[in-house]
Formats: C-alpha cells, structure tokens, sequence
C-alpha cells in the first residue's frame, strides 16, 4: 500500500513554455502533499505543502507564480512550473500523507519527475 | 546549527559488512523518526519508522532510537551491491505537518 505516482516521469520543453507535473495517491486518500525539488548530489528542498481544497503553503525563497500548485481532489495535486527558464532543471519530487493511522505521520515519495530546460 | 545533522559520506564498505548509519537531531520534541532509502533518478522510498525511542527491526535492517541521546541509527546486516543508494533520516514532532530530512548519507556497497 502507500504508492504515490508522478507523471511525467521526464519532461524536456524550451525555455518560456510551462509544464505541468501530477502527482496521485493511488491506494490511499492524501491530505496533505509535499512538493520538493532536488538538484544532483544534494538532499531534497521542500517547496511546499498543499492541503486539498486549499491554498499551498510556500517555503520562503519558493515563488509562488512561477511554481503553481493545485490540490484539487484528496488523490491528486498538480505542479505548473510557468514559463519555465533552464535554472528550473531540477529533479522535483512529490509525496503524500493519508488519514489512515499508519499513514498518518509519514510521507510516501511518488517516483519524481525530471525536467529539463532548453 | 541544522536541525537535523547527518553524515553526507561517501561511505564505502565490502559486501557482507554491517553497516552503520546515523543522525543527529537538536530538538528534543521529535517523536516520529523514519529512514528513507534513494536510489539515483529515483524518489525515496520508505524503510523503517518508528515511534520515540526503543529499536525496530524488519529483515536485514534495524532502526534504533536514543532519545536522550539525540541520536538515531540504521544498522544494515549483510550488506548486498543492491543496498548502494542515499540513505536520508528524517523526523517530526506530534504536532508538526513537515518532516525535517537529513541530507543523506551516500552509500557504496563493493562486490
């Protein structure tokens, strides 16, 4: 249990367009979600949190505008990087917490998704 | 000072060795501790958690808790080539929605 998937697993896209990454709970209903990015050789960076139905929640230094989440439904959050530029290359990761009380104080990781900025 | 302290290695060891891996942590109100295993290009994956202090152990893996000691280990029995990824501790506290993570120890297993 507690598989959480990531798509697209590897996205390249030119600089300006934007490219939106899903991240799903697949066996488990996820309050809450974590994205974070993480570049080679370095440990993960917490982006933000997004509890479903409302507004995400930023770590400082994480622009909102240009990293857009969605929480829409308890399986499901989405991230848009906007007009994506190549210092947004990075390795982002997702992952879930459930309700379910050995789900509850853990997160599970979906596999990541690499994106690459031309 | 980081939250969380933990070794970035590399640490390489023969197969078959016990490995021993470990963090330190400043606050004291963490209650909730877990290891995490990440293979490259992949995302973590789950391994051992455990709750306040005492030891857990699941197959060739045993997570152990000191909470006086603000210290917590992952012990690897028989290590296998397969076992060669970053290994990230992480914990929270009760009340806390963020899991505060090591920055991971890099792992290599020799044939």
């Amino acid at each position: 249990g507690a598989v959480v998937s990531q798509h697209p697993s590897r996205v390249i896209c030119k600089s300006g367009t934007s490219v939106k990454i899903e991240c799903r709970s697949l066996d488990f209903q996820a309050t809450t979600m974590f994205w974070y990015r993480q570049f080679p050789k370095q440990s993960l960076m917490l982006m933000a949190t997004s509890n479903e139905g409302s507004k995400a929640t930023y770590e400082q230094g994480v622009e909102k505008d240009k990293f857009l989440i969605n929480h829409a439904s308890l399986t499901l959050s989405t991230l848009t990087v906007t007009s994506a530029h190549p210092e947004d290359s990075s390795f982002y990761i997702c992952s879930a917490r459930g309700e379910g009380s050995a789900q509850q104080e853990t997160q599970y990781f979906g596999p990541g998704t690499r994106l690459l900025v031309l | 000072q980081k939250e969380v302290e933990q070794d970035p290695g590399p640490l390489s060891v023969p197969e078959g060795a016990i490995v021993s891996l470990n963090c330190t942590y400043s606050n004291s109100a963490f209650q909730y501790f877990m290891w995490y295993r990440q293979y490259s290009r992949k995302g973590p994956e789950l391994l051992m958690y455990t709750y306040s202090s005492g030891n857990k152990e699941d197959g060739r893996f045993t997570a152990q808790v000191d909470k006086s000691s603000k210290y917590i280990s992952l012990f690897i029995r028989d290590s296998q080539p397969s076992d060669s990824a970053t290994y990230l501790c992480a914990m929270k506290n009760s009340s806390a929605s963020k899991i505060i993570f090591g920055s991971g120890t890099r792992l290599s297993i020799r044939p």
